[in-house]
């Protein structure tokens, strides 16, 4: 185990509801980075947070937003949800950026 | 734009073999890249990772190839076991400036090794 936790497992929401997705980071690791996993494909970027500030972020428009806290635990949280966004929310901790990262098991999100 | 290209999708060897899954980049501003590995239900772990200065790296049974003129590597596995069944992810990430840090992944390779 990675020491990654993220909640909850599952989830299901209706189209244009807002989400929040948690993630507790490994012991030590200052950095998180949240990953989009679509049904066969594999994540893509959503951003990282380094320090309570958001350090990167990629092609995901701004419906799309995080926290981190001074303990290091973060949240995504999703506003507008469409059907497109029903996917596995993969958190990943690494004690700094560029360093390894360490996956979660993910959140399954569910839009109908 | 998809920037790592990976193949096969969907690979079977028999237990023993050594299955190959190659990857090839477009950015030439890549400089660090690992492999996952992913069973159902959990999240991706780091296999094995290698940077641009060396042609190629082994931890255990596994081997990524790496050739940097033509944008591509591989990962080989040796003497392949049927608990080596599941979803393996070439990524390459860039360590500096606009988007540093960020893995772009592949689209996965499934492996199953028959006994």
């Amino acid at each position: 185990e990675t020491g990654v936790t993220q909640s909850p497992t599952h989830l299901i929401k209706t189209r244009g509801q807002q989400v929040t997705l948690r993630c507790s980071s490994q012991s030590g690791h200052n950095t998180v980075s949240w990953y989009q996993q679509a049904l066969g494909q594999g994540p893509q970027f959503i951003f990282q947070y380094y320090r309570e500030e958001e350090n990167g972020r990629g092609n995901f428009p701004p419906r799309f937003s995080g926290l981190q806290f001074p303990n290091y635990s973060s949240e995504l949280n999703v506003n507008a949800l469409e059907l497109d966004d029903s996917a596995l929310y993969l958190c990943a901790s690494s004690p700094r950026p560029g360093a390894i990262q360490y996956f979660g098991a993910g959140t399954r999100l569910s839009v109908l | 734009q998809q920037q790592v290209k990976q193949s096969p999708q969907s690979l079977i060897v028999q237990k023993g073999g050594i299955p190959i899954i190659n990857c090839a980049y477009e950015n030439t501003a890549f400089d660090y890249f690992p492999w996952y590995q992913q069973f159902p239900g959990k999240g991706p772990a780091l296999l094995i990772a290698i940077r641009p200065d060396v042609s190629e790296k082994k931890e255990g049974r596994f081997t990524i190839s790496f050739n940097k003129s033509a944008k591509q590597f591989s990962l080989h596995i040796m003497d392949s076991q049927p608990g080596d069944s599941a979803t393996y992810f070439c990524a390459a990430s860039i360590g500096s400036g606009a988007g540093s840090y960020q893995l772009t992944f592949g689209k996965g390779t499934k492996l199953s090794v028959i006994p």
